[in-house]
């Protein structure tokens, strides 16, 4: 099984500062996902990146697919207390098409402070 | 409303009694998931659908069982639950025609479940 860790797991900033969260591992994935998830909901997707060196964009958040496709960032620019939540990656491995659905990692735990 | 819903959002049984976790979703997703959330573990999958009448094993899916004789619904049944299996369960479901990995999965709000 492919493991994905996420770093850091626990992260508390003030509003206004920048922050990256990162989601490595020692195996090659074909896609990766990032999700945020609020307490007492399910995770919401935020982007998928596909292509080794990929960069996204969501506003203020910017995610990048690193070039051998083996890890992932995630960098918030200029926090807001509504950015806070758990970040998990997930990744799919090899060409089955990840019908097993995807493996995640345990997540970076996010509070942003007022 | 559209959407997937998952009950009951919390449940407390007793060792031993057979539960059952219920998911529905109303896009006609061909994909349906069962993950379990635990401190430490992060999500991992217990068992997937890829259609009606099709399921197959994840990651963790001793003690558990579940069934597709819908597209809609996707129940999860712990048959003689344990208090390992304290947990959150999250049902999800993926449009994907092409690669699943590659299509967002859509995550009900979860089952709170303690065994007691």
């Amino acid at each position: 099984t492919q493991l994905l860790e996420q770093s850091p797991q626990f992260l508390s900033i003030q509003e206004g500062e920048n922050l990256t969260v990162y989601c490595n591992s020692s195996s090659v994935f074909s896609s990766l996902q990032w999700y945020r998830q609020e307490p007492g909901e399910g995770p919401v997707l935020l982007v998928t990146v596909v292509t080794g060196g990929e960069v996204k964009k969501l506003k203020r958040l910017t995610f990048q697919f690193g070039d051998a496709r083996k890890d992932s960032s995630l960098h918030i620019t200029a926090a807001q207390p509504g950015d806070t939540g758990l970040y998990l990656c997930a990744g799919a491995q090899g060409s089955g098409g990840g019908a097993d659905g995807l493996t995640f990692g345990k997540g970076t735990h996010l509070i942003i402070q007022p | 409303d559209a959407g997937i819903t998952q009950s009951p959002r919390y449940k407390i049984t007793e060792t031993g009694r057979q539960v059952t976790l219920m998911c529905h979703q109303t896009w006609s997703h061909s994909y349906m998931f069962w993950y379990r959330q635990d401190l430490g573990h992060g999500l991992r999958l217990i068992y997937y659908s890829a259609a009606a009448d099709i399921t197959d094993k994840g990651e963790v899916p001793d003690g558990y069982v579940v069934s597709r004789s819908k597209t809609e619904n996707f129940p999860l049944t712990l048959e003689s639950a344990t208090r390992s299996q304290t947990s959150v369960y999250f049902c999800a479901s993926s449009g994907a025609t092409g690669r699943v990995s590659n299509s967002p999965l859509h995550f009900g709000n979860g089952t709170r479940l303690t065994v007691t």
